[in-house]
């Protein structure tokens, strides 16, 4: 079945620096989607991206979609201790279902002041 | 508007209780779908709908029941609960049209099994 690898695990960074997630499918995607969930919270929906090389940015936020669609990524600039939590990409894949997602195992983004 | 609603929010079981999650949206969405979140492993899917009556088994679903009755609800019943169940749960729906497909997740139900 689709299998979705996201690396780091686990990153720390002091407060200022960048933050980079990245994200691999074994299969071609219709879409990617990302979602952030914050300690003891649910994953909120960031942003979704469904064009081969798709760029797109919130703010301090950079999302990329690659040329395969197989791989995407999550670039943070300047990080802020509001930006804790754990980042997960969501692939959908374009050859099945049109609903399931298949979730990384997640970033867990920690930032010290 | 309250989205994806859950209950109970904490939950603990002993070895063999059955027990029902609940989950209801009020979106009108299709697609609703049942994950399990341990740590270092995820979010991985138990099972999902994509309509009444329709229901299908995802990533781990063994243990697991559901049923889709009405759009609103998709309950996940444990039918004799065990310690490997000990987890977070968290019920989602979509959308399941074109454009923007944004999964809306319930605010989750922690289980522990003893």
């Amino acid at each position: 079945g689709q299998q979705v690898m996201q690396i780091p695990q686990y990153q720390h960074v002091q407060e200022g620096e960048d933050f980079t997630t990245y994200c691999n499918s074994s299969t071609t995607l219709s879409n990617i989607q990302w979602y952030k969930q914050r300690p003891g919270g649910h994953p909120v929906f960031l942003i979704q991206l469904v064009k081969s090389g798709e760029v797109k940015k919130q703010k301090r936020l950079t999302f990329q979609f690659g040329e395969a669609k197989k791989n995407s990524s999550l670039h943070i600039t300047a990080t802020q201790t509001t930006d804790v939590g754990t980042y997960f990409c969501a692939g959908k894949n374009s050859g099945g279902s049109n609903y399931k997602l298949t979730f990384g195992k997640g970033t867990l983004l920690t930032v010290n002041p | 508007n309250a989205g994806v609603t859950q209950t109970p929010k904490f939950q603990v079981l002993k070895t063999g209780q059955s027990m029902t999650l609940q989950c209801a949206q009020d979106m009108n969405h299709e697609y609703m779908s049942w994950y399990r979140q341990d740590p270092g492993m995820g979010l991985r899917l138990i099972h999902y709908s994509v309509g009444a009556g329709i229901t299908d088994q995802g990533e781990v679903p063994n243990g697991y029941n559901v049923s889709r009755s009405t759009t609103e609800d998709f309950p996940l019943r444990l039918l004799s609960a065990a310690p490997s169940q000990t987890s977070v749960y968290f019920c989602a729906s979509s959308y399941s049209g074109q454009g923007i497909t944004e999964a809306f997740f319930g605010q989750g139900t922690r289980l522990t099994v003893v």
